[in-house]
């Protein structure tokens, strides 16, 4: 059965700092998600990642992947207030027709 | 317009009582979810239909029903609510079968008391 573990659960930093959080899955896939959920809301697409290698950027938010570690990271860079959120990275189960979601990162910016 | 939507979005309700959630997309999406979000954030698919047909139907009890009336509508039908079923439930599409990039909708909260 596929896991996916994140990294840290939860993330207090100060506005202006950088800091990575990490999604580790347990079997073999090639396409991961990262999705942003703001308190009492729904889920909103940030990023595809369908390669190895794979990198995407969106203002202060860059993800990657790397499928032969089985790891991607959502790199923040310059923390702003308006990044605190829940962020889950999620895991095509290859073959399976699902998407496995991770356990999520409660990020809170501190001023 | 609203891609994903859901109605209603709280419902309080007592055990034992029968309920229903509705799910439509305006997307053209072929394929549709239900997913259960608990107290502690976790997210778990539920179901998946892929033009109306079941696809996916994971370890939920029978008293959850999904029924799809059309590929651009999902309705979750509970049975006898038990205390352990608030949650938030979410609805989402994709344009197709196999695990792609899904589109959630605002999420229903279940308060079972």
């Amino acid at each position: 059965e596929l896991k996916v573990e994140q990294n840290p659960l939860f993330l207090s930093m100060q506005e202006g700092k950088n800091y990575t959080i990490y999604c580790n899955y347990s079997t073999t896939s090639d396409r991961l998600y990262w999705y942003r959920q703001d308190p009492g809301k729904s889920l909103e697409s940030l990023f595809v990642l369908l390669s190895n290698g794979a990198v995407k950027q969106e203002g202060r938010l860059m993800a990657s992947l790397d499928t032969k570690a089985r790891l991607s990271t959502l790199h923040i860079t310059a923390a702003v207030h308006d990044l605190s959120a829940t962020y889950f990275c999620a895991v095509d189960n290859f073959g399976n027709e699902k998407l496995t979601f991770g356990t999520g990162t409660r990020l809170t910016i501190i001023p | 317009d609203t891609a994903v939507s859901q109605t209603p979005k709280y419902l309080v309700t007592q055990m034992g009582n029968d309920k229903s959630i509705k799910c439509e997309q305006n997307l053209g999406h072929d394929t549709m979810y239900w997913y259960k979000q608990d107290s502690k954030k976790f997210l778990k698919i539920m179901f998946s239909y892929n033009n109306k047909e079941l696809i996916i139907n994971e370890t939920v009890p029978n008293r959850f029903s999904p029924k799809s009336p059309d590929k651009a509508h999902l309705n979750l039908h509970i049975n006898s609510l038990e205390l352990g079923d608030s949650a938030v439930y979410f609805c989402a599409s994709s344009k197709r079968q196999g695990a792609s990039e899904q589109y959630f909708g605002p999420g229903t909260r279940l308060t079972v008391t």
